[in-house]
């Protein structure tokens, strides 16, 4: 069974470009989470979706980050203009109706030059 | 200056004995936890989850027990083994929201020949 697919795995871009994270949650799980993973912070959640609905965005930490999810299959996290301490490990994971566990992607390590 | 990062406890076993890993929550009013395994350059992993309405549950080589009373979960793998190596985390869930988890800051599992 294909899990969480995240892309790119890895991105390298310089400070005030954009960058574009994508996810596919796992095929009929209608929750979506996007995480960051910092050895500062730990594992924070930035932003959740339930049936494509943004339902907590408390998380998200400014307004240079944004996240969509146009349809149950697919999600992106948006950062623009990206910043050096945005660097981080940034992870999606998906769930069915909340009542399950999450799965995780292998998340996309995000370095801002 | 120098960073500070989150400072993971450690945990060493030699490979056949059993580990314990264990961890406070903190909301008496969570009812879903979960034991995760992250491996590194990968995402969390699923291991095993127990509701408020029980206080223990096997897996395979794996057993979770949960004190309400103290607000403790335990993770107990039996006979350890190199693959286990890992940091492991917990998770409760956040009452009224069944999606949205708050998760530890890990225990790194070292297993030594």
């Amino acid at each position: 069974d294909a899990g969480v697919i995240q892309s790119p795995r890895h991105e390298v871009t310089e400070m005030g470009q954009e960058v574009t994270l994508r996810c596919k949650p796992i095929s009929g799980h209608n929750s979506l989470f996007w995480y960051r993973q910092t050895m500062m912070r730990g594992l924070e959640l930035l932003i959740y979706f339930n049936n494509n609905v943004p339902i907590d965005d408390s998380g998200m930490p400014e307004d240079r980050f944004s996240a969509k999810m146009p349809n149950a299959s697919f999600s992106t996290l948006k950062i623009q203009p990206s910043e050096p301490r945005d660097s981080a490990v940034y992870f999606c994971a998906s769930s069915l109706g909340g009542e399950g566990p999450q799965h995780f992607g292998d998340g996309t390590r995000l370095s801002i030059l | 200056g120098e960073s500070v990062g989150l400072h993971l406890p450690t945990l060493s076993v030699q490979e056949g004995d059993n580990s314990i890993i264990n961890c406070a929550y903190s909301n008496s009013a969570s009812d879903y936890f979960i034991w995760y395994k992250q491996e590194s350059g990968k995402g969390p992993q699923f291991i095993i989850d127990i509701r408020s309405n029980m206080d223990k549950r096997q897996g395979q080589r794996v057993t979770v027990l949960l004190n309400k009373t103290v607000k403790h979960l335990s993770l107990q793998i039996a006979a350890t083994q190199p693959g286990d190596s890992a940091v492991y985390f917990c998770a409760e869930n956040n009452p009224g929201t069944a999606s949205k988890l708050t998760f530890g800051t890990g225990t790194r599992l070292q297993v030594t020949l």
